[in-house]
């Protein structure tokens, strides 16, 4: 069964402060990996998309790695703002073309305060 | 250039009563998706579409159908709700196939209360 585990699960960080969050997953095949960033009360919104072969895609202030051997994932957040105060949710595509599946991870929930 | 939008935002039902979910996307994208968002559980797939006039099941597509009539809109219908089926629902729609590299647009959601 594909499963995405993430953590920590709340956060709780000072503004201008740096923070990561992490992402393991169990899939197979992979195919790609996403992160997402989802405000309180709106719909998800893309941060990043890596296939296999990236180690790392930066988003402004995002940073995401990704270790296909370990199966990890993380994303980076430098100099944080108060804005940054969202759910960040990690998703697993799996599958052949055409008939991929995604995983999505619970998040975690980051809270900037001032 | 409104994205994807969701009608209503907010709704009460009663066990038993039936409704439909209205998604709109003014992208020209083929493929949309419904999810449901519960607490402490990942979004899942209810029910996604490759085109106009085609509809696939996901993951949780028990209690709840789906209509793709016209490519821009995409509707989700309980016909006899009950209170598992309190959740916010999100749309989505992407250009391309799911699980591709393709980012699927969300929709703002509609919270479902069902008593």
């Amino acid at each position: 069964k594909n499963q995405v585990e993430q953590s920590p699960q709340s956060l709780i960080i000072l503004e201008g402060k740096n923070c990561t969050l992490q992402c393991n997953y169990t899939v197979s095949p992979f195919s790609n990996l996403r992160w997402y960033k989802q405000d309180t009360g709106r719909g998800p919104v893309s941060l990043t998309i890596m296939t296999f072969s990236e180690n790392t895609k930066s988003n402004g202030r995002y940073t995401a790695t990704l270790d296909a051997d370990t199966k990890q994932s993380s994303l980076h957040i430098t100099a944080s703002q108060l804005s940054d105060s969202a759910s960040y949710i990690c998703v697993v595509s799996a599958g052949y073309f055409g008939n991929e599946k995604l995983t999505f991870g619970t998040g975690t929930r980051l809270t900037i305060i001032p | 250039n409104a994205g994807v939008t969701q009608t209503p935002k907010f709704r009460v039902l009663k066990t038993g009563q039936s409704m439909t979910l209205l998604c709109a996307q003014d992208m020209n994208h083929e493929y949309m998706y419904w999810y449901r968002q519960d607490p402490g559980m990942g979004l899942r797939l209810i029910h996604y579409s490759v085109g106009e006039g085609t509809t696939a099941k996901g993951e949780v597509p028990d209690g709840y159908n789906v209509s793709r009539l016209k490519k821009q809109n995409f509707l989700l219908g309980l016909e006899s709700a009950a209170p598992s089926q309190t959740s916010v629902y999100f749309c989505a729609s992407s250009y391309s196939e799911r699980g591709g590299l393709e980012t699927q647009y969300f929709g703002p959601g509609t919270r479902l209360l069902v008593l």
